[in-house]
């Protein structure tokens, strides 16, 4: 079946250290991929996508992701969080439709 | 201007009660969802319509109606609600064509009582 695993369920890391959340999926072909953040009782925004071509893919606000077809990975990072940053961000990846992983929660404590 | 709206943002209710929530997306695009959030987060597709047409229907219990009175428009109707519904959901657009990049509305939080 078809899925989205992100592992880390809630992460914390201190203002201005690197972030990097990880991202794992099962599909039999590559899907698109996707990673989106929501920040509390707020929508979904969409920071990047990926769907060929160059495997490290730029974002808004800073985060970059990097597709790794052999890991089947496509893991989040950005070199110096900012305390806005803190909220739950969300894996996602799609052929047809499009398949939410659960989330992390990211804290940034001072 | 917003890009995907929804009405209303909060919506508290009785069991046993019929509401329904409405979704709106000035974009132009051709393909709207419904997601349901629960409370731990988990985002689950309900419903897609594409140019007024259901495309994607997730076993969804058919006390969820949803109706596309014209492609900017995504309404989502709720009978008999149940304590299991209470839940955030979550309108979202989709231009034709653009692999999945879907565009969210700021979701609406459901309790029901």
């Amino acid at each position: 079946a078809q899925s989205v695993t992100q592992p880390d369920i809630h992460i914390t890391v201190s203002e201005g250290a690197s972030l990097e959340l990880r991202c794992n999926y099962s599909y039999g072909a590559t899907p698109y991929l996707f990673w989106y953040v929501q920040s509390p009782g707020q929508g979904l925004q969409l920071l990047l996508k990926y769907f060929s071509g160059d495997t490290l893919v730029q974002g808004i606000k800073g985060f970059e992701a990097e597709f790794k077809r052999s890991q089947s990975s496509f893991n989040l990072r950005k070199p110096s969080v900012h305390w806005s940053d803190a909220a739950e961000y969300f894996c996602a990846a799609a052929n047809e439709k499009l398949t939410f992983g659960t989330g992390t929660r990211l804290t940034i404590i001072p | 201007d917003t890009a995907v709206s929804q009405t209303p943002k909060y919506l508290v209710t009785q069991m046993g009660n019929d509401k329904s929530i409405k979704c709106e997306q000035n974009l132009g695009h051709d393909t709207m969802y419904w997601y349901k959030q629960d409370s731990k987060k988990f985002l689950k597709i309900m419903f897609s319509y594409n140019n007024k047409e259901l495309i994607i229907n997730e076993t969804v219990p058919n006390r969820f109606s949803p109706k596309s009175p014209d492609k900017a428009h995504l309404n989502l109707h709720i009978n008999s609600l149940e304590l299991g519904d209470s839940a955030v959901y979550f309108c979202a657009s989709e231009a034709s064509g653009r692999r999945n990049t879907q565009y969210f509305g700021p979701g609406t939080r459901l309790t029901v009582l």
